[in-house]
């Protein structure tokens, strides 16, 4: 058990520019998450995934947003035309399937956009 | 919608004593209540996770107790210690695989 790994750990962007981040999730886990947290408050959800479909899209998803996983493995979320509203820790956790079941985090990507 | 509420928002305890985090929740229709603690810049770690038929339970010095009816549930750590030190949440999982999650409670505890 390697844990969830998310990459990069840190992105500075300009606003306006696209940006994609990449969630490994523990390899047996067949549901994968997708939180956004901002300074002071809890994860906020985004979206879920059950091996590679994606079942629920939170309204914060705008149509900037979009997440992919294509085998079931890994999983990317990408932002669009970044805007200063963006800036915030992105976390991916993921779990075994079952609505009982632990999730597990990733130490999140944090996005700074200049 | 459900919301979830946690207080205090901040605590500072000193080495040795036990303490009571609280967490609110508003729609009883929950699966399971999870906490976790987060230390700065981190994810987060899952502590204990309460199924909505269960009552409490227990790890170690963490004892986390579950009250569907009423939207409550408490975090209850033993002889604290400098290392918890960390902010603390608790999240729900609502029919439809929606997780919300609290703001958090910031827990200091003095050497």
């Amino acid at each position: 058990d390697t844990g969830v790994s998310q990459d990069p750990r840190h992105k500075i962007t300009k606003r306006g520019q696209n940006v994609t981040f990449r969630c490994d999730p523990i390899s047996e886990h067949n549901r994968l998450y997708w939180y956004r947290q901002t300074l002071g408050q809890g994860p906020e959800f985004l979206t879920y995934f059950q091996n590679e479909a994606q079942l629920e899209k939170s309204r914060l998803l705008s149509d900037r947003f979009s997440a992919e996983r294509p085998k079931g493995s890994f999983s990317t979320l990408e932002i669009q035309r970044t805007e200063q509203g963006d800036s915030a820790m992105y976390l991916c956790a993921s779990s075994l399937d079952g609505v009982n079941q632990p999730q597990h985090f990733g130490d999140g990507t944090r996005l700074s956009i200049l | 919608k459900q919301e979830v509420t946690q207080i205090p928002a901040a605590l500072s305890v000193p080495e040795g004593e036990n303490l009571v985090l609280n967490c609110s929740f508003t729609d009883s229709a929950i699966y399971n209540l999870q906490w976790f603690r987060q230390d700065p810049g981190k994810g987060l770690t899952s502590l204990l996770l309460i199924q909505s038929s269960q009552r409490e339970q227990t790890s170690g010095r963490l004892n986390a107790s579950l009250d569907k009816s009423s939207g409550r549930s408490t975090l209850y750590i033993a002889a604290s210690q400098p290392g918890d030190s960390a902010t603390y949440l608790c999240a729900v999982a609502n029919y439809g695989q929606n997780f919300v999650f609290g703001p958090g409670t910031r827990l200091s505890v003095l050497p």
